[in-house]
């Protein structure tokens, strides 16, 4: 695997559930970040870990809560989600957080839908 | 407040000449990058400009005016694998990134 891989791609679930969305990155990342895509709207950034230490929390509900047990490897465990988080979930890293050229790289994202 | 502005949507012909425009208000000022998104795939580097003016890179390129809040991405040569959105994003004082809603742009044969 190459670059920066997210799991699953569709994700279906109900407001009671709890899921979690896994991103791996293979290219030597210190810094990994979670982003909230919806139609029409800029990404939204919702948490940046920069050498596993979570930097920002840009004022997210607590029924997301991250999860960065080492520089590869991020998660973004959900629960009691509503409606309106229904979106496309990006995951990215970086060479680190912080600089001004530090190019971003992507994961394909998980579509999900909470019914 | 922080702000980034592009086109919602643009329309060109193949082997045509477009530009993109986007205009910016950030808390400080840390490079300026574009972004393209095909249809539900990631999002891929195309351009940083940090200094003002023109960088070029094959069928791409994109200007920087720092004074004005300005940037364009121009694009050459337009083939139908460009129709994607492009998105405009600025890195604040924070080294945050900062959203353009990005500029969808059909490419008429």
């Amino acid at each position: 695997e190459t670059g920066v891989t997210q799991t699953p791609r569709h994700l279906v679930m109900g407001m009671t559930n709890k899921k979690s969305l896994k991103c791996e990155q293979h290219l030597g990342h210190n810094a990994m970040y979670w982003y909230k895509q919806s139609a029409k709207k800029p990404l939204e950034l919702m948490f940046v870990y920069n050498f596993k230490e979570q930097t920002e929390n840009n004022s997210v509900p607590s029924r997301f809560s991250p999860e960065c047990p080492n520089s590869s490897h991020l998660f973004l465990h959900l629960h009691t989600l509503q409606p309106e988080d229904s979106a496309l979930y990006l995951c990215a890293s970086s060479q680190d957080a912080s600089g001004g050229y530090n190019e971003q790289f992507f994961g394909p994202g998980t579509r999900l839908t909470v019914l | 407040g922080q702000n980034i502005d592009q086109p919602t949507e643009m329309t060109a012909t193949e082997g045509a000449i477009v530009q993109i425009n986007c205009t910016y208000q950030t808390s400080g000022f840390n490079g300026l990058f574009w972004y393209q998104q095909h249809a539900g795939e990631a999002p891929t580097f195309l351009s940083y400009n940090v200094l003002d003016g023109l960088e070029e890179k094959g069928r791409f390129s994109s200007f920087l005016s720092r004074s004005k809040g300005y940037s364009y991405l121009l694009l050459k040569e337009l083939q139908m694998k460009d129709s994607a959105s492009y998105l405009c994003a600025v890195k604040d004082s924070n080294y945050q990134l900062i959203w353009g809603a990005g500029t969808k742009l059909i490419i008429k044969p």
